[in-house]
């Protein structure tokens, strides 16, 4: 079955520290990935996404993904991390049936 | 406007109540999604509506209904759920294809006592 695996549930780094959030797919053709954030009691919101193109990906609130066909990953990184961003992130793949697959989520607590 | 919205924001019901979640979006997407989602957990599929009709039932109970009356609304109609029914659920839309951005709504918290 195809599956998203997001390594490490809970993430702590400190602010002004590299935030790295790892997913990693299975699958036989090229996915279509994307990194959701999600604050307490609230919606899922999109960071970014992957299609086709280009393999590095910029999103929103200085977040960015590298899709890496070789290693199956789309880890999400930002070089800074800011008290703003501690919530739970989930990475997504979708489907040609209309389906998305979530991993199981990473929360990431961000130290002062 | 890249808004769902949905309604209401919190609810408690009896286990037999009938009580119905309401979302909408105006984007012109042509596929709306509803999902639960338990506490610390990923959101878990339920249906998936495209071009108004029903294409994707993750085998849910009966006691969830699922309604589109035209393209921008989505209904969920609830009836003798369980206490285990409590969780967050989030309505979503999306425009066409598996690589279009997915609109998710800020959910309803529902309590089943």
């Amino acid at each position: 079955a195809q599956s998203v695996t997001q390594l490490g549930s809970h993430v702590s780094v400190s602010e002004g520290a590299l935030v790295l959030l790892r997913c990693n797919y299975s699958s036989s053709v090229p996915p279509y990935l994307f990194w959701y954030v999600q604050y307490p009691n609230q919606g899922l919101q999109l960071l970014l996404k992957y299609t086709t193109g280009a393999t590095l990906v910029k999103g929103i609130n200085g977040f960015e993904a590298e899709f890496k066909k070789s290693e199956t990953s789309f880890h999400l990184t930002k070089p800074s991390a800011h008290m703003s961003d501690a919530a739970e992130y989930f990475c997504a793949r979708g489907t040609n049936a209309g389906k998305s697959t979530f991993g199981d989520g990473t929360t990431l607590t961000v130290k002062p | 406007d890249t808004e769902v919205t949905q309604t209401p924001k919190h609810l408690v019901m009896g286990m037999t109540n009938k009580k119905s979640l309401k979302c909408e979006q105006h984007m012109g997407h042509r596929a709306m999604y509803w999902y639960k989602q338990k506490a610390k957990k990923p959101p878990e599929l339920m249906f998936v509506y495209s071009y108004e009709k029903l294409s994707i039932n993750e085998s849910v109970p009966s006691r969830f209904s699922p309604e589109c009356p035209n393209s921008s609304l989505l209904n969920l109609h609830l009836h003798a759920l369980q206490p285990e029914d409590s969780a967050l659920y989030l309505c979503a839309s999306r425009s066409q294809g598996p690589a279009d951005t997915q609109y998710f709504g800020p959910g309803t918290r529902l309590t089943v006592l």
